[in-house]
């Protein structure tokens, strides 16, 4: 079946560090993929998305790319801030209408 | 606009019993789909309701079953709860059309965090 697999985390970095959450999936046919965020206390939110290879998505500094030839969509930042210390998951969807998500990878940023 | 709500927040069950969870759908949204995140794991699909009817279902078993009110509001029903059934429950809200192509944007809420002793 569909698959999303994530970087294990927890993923602790400082402040303005360069950030790379990695994120493969397993999937038949042409999934759309997704980054959701969960801050403390909060319900997840969408961060981004792509529909269609090579595709980015981008929001709020974040940036991840649809590669179909690796199976991939790696989450990108170029300088976090700690306010960015959430849990983050990758997923994806197809016409099933069901999310597919990662075992998500929990961000500390440390000023 | 009101968000997605939840209730309740918290609440503790022993093995046996039967829970009941309920969800506010947010202002405008259709379609209602549940999650299951167990702790340090992503969420898992239980089903999906999508004008009072089901509309998708993930594997969970039949003692997991829900509804959808003409509100667009849901319930989710465990019977027969287990330890495993310890977890923390999402509400999910969009808004679907027939025919059209899924976008995957939902809007959660906070979630139900289940405790089965």
């Amino acid at each position: 079946g569909d698959s999303v697999t994530q970087m294990e985390g927890p993923v602790t970095l400082s402040e303005e560090a360069f950030l790379t959450i990695n994120c493969t999936y397993t999937a038949t046919g042409y999934p759309s993929l997704f980054w959701y965020v969960q801050y403390p206390g909060e319900g997840l939110q969408l961060l981004l998305k792509a529909t269609k290879a090579d595709d980015k998505g981008s929001n709020k500094g974040f940036e991840a790319t649809y590669r179909k030839e690796t199976t991939s969509f790696h989450l990108e930042k170029g300088s976090v801030q700690v306010s960015d210390s959430a849990v983050y998951f990758c997923a994806l969807v197809k016409a099933a209408q069901k999310l597919v998500f990662g075992q998500g990878t929990r961000l500390t940023i440390n000023p | 606009e009101t968000g997605v709500t939840q209730s309740p927040t918290h609440l503790i069950k022993t093995r046996g019993q039967q829970v009941t969870l309920r969800c506010s759908s947010q202002s405008g949204h259709n379609t209602v789909s549940w999650y299951q995140q167990a702790l340090g794991q992503g969420p898992q699909f239980i089903f999906q309701y999508y004008r009072e009817e089901e509309n998708g279902r993930g594997n969970f078993p039949p003692r997991f079953s829900g509804l959808q009110f003409p509100n667009y509001s849901s319930e989710l029903n465990v019977n027969a709860l287990e330890l495993d059934d310890s977890a923390l429950y999402l509400c999910a809200s969009s808004l679907e059309a027939s025919g059209r192509s899924y976008t995957g944007e939902l809007f959660f809420g906070e979630g139900s965090r289940l405790t089965v002793l």
